[in-house]
């Protein structure tokens, strides 16, 4: 059966700590992985990797994919308190696109 | 450019009431999808569809129905609702090329519904 598990469930860090979010998955017919933030309402997205190794960043946050290891990493540098959210992993499978999501990291930034 | 809108926000129905979500997107998206949220987990797939007319069954679809008769409008059909339908819906679009090549999805508000 397709997984995805994400790991921690949940975090508190202090702001200005870096944070990292992992993500392993067992997906036949993998296409690309997806990372949302979802905080109280609809998922925002982040990134989407589609190839080993390649780096995505927007800011402070920045994620790696490594699909011969079948996981991911999503870090945060210099949290800020606004960085307080659900962060979830998504695998894409197949050519309709669906998406297999883990049960998501909570993310708490405390002042 | 609206997105993906989503009606209504909040629902309350009795056991064994039917209602429909409504779901629109503005962006020419040809995929659509509806996922179910229970409390601490992850997004599950109801149905999707990858163009008018044609729809098809994700991971939990049991309990709802589906139709896709334009591009822009992708509702979501519940009958018989039963306490297990207790969740937040979200619908979600996005395009995808001839070649297959797939883009992110773009999600709606959400629809917070309770059956008791």
């Amino acid at each position: 059966e397709d997984k995805v598990v994400q790991s921690p469930l949940s975090l508190v860090v202090h702001e200005g700590d870096t944070v990292t979010l992992n993500c392993s998955y067992e997906v036949t017919n993998f296409r690309s992985l997806l990372w949302y933030k979802q905080e109280k309402k609809a998922p925002t997205f982040l990134f989407m990797l589609t190839s080993s190794g390649i780096e995505k960043k927007s800011g402070r946050l920045s994620s790696i994919l490594d699909k011969k290891e079948l996981f991911s990493i999503l870090n945060i540098t210099a949290t800020q308190t606004g960085d307080s959210a659900v962060y979830l992993c998504a695998v894409v499978r197949g050519s309709q696109g669906n998406l297999i999501f883990g049960k998501g990291t909570k993310l708490s930034v405390k002042p | 450019n609206a997105g993906v809108t989503q009606t209504p926000k909040f629902r309350i129905l009795k056991i064994g009431q039917s209602m429909t979500l409504q779901c629109a997107q503005d962006m020419n998206h040809n995929y659509m999808y509806w996922y179910r949220q229970d409390p601490g987990m992850g997004l599950k797939l109801i149905y999707y569809s990858v163009g008018a007319g044609i729809t098809d069954k994700g991971e939990v679809p049991n309990g709802y129905n589906v139709s896709r008769s334009t591009t822009e409008d992708f509702p979501l059909r519940l009958e018989l609702a039963a306490p297990s339908q207790t969740s937040v819906y979200f619908c979600a679009s996005s395009w995808a090329g001839l070649t297959g090549v797939y883009n992110e999805q773009f999600f709606g508000p959400g629809t917070r519904l309770t059956v008791l």
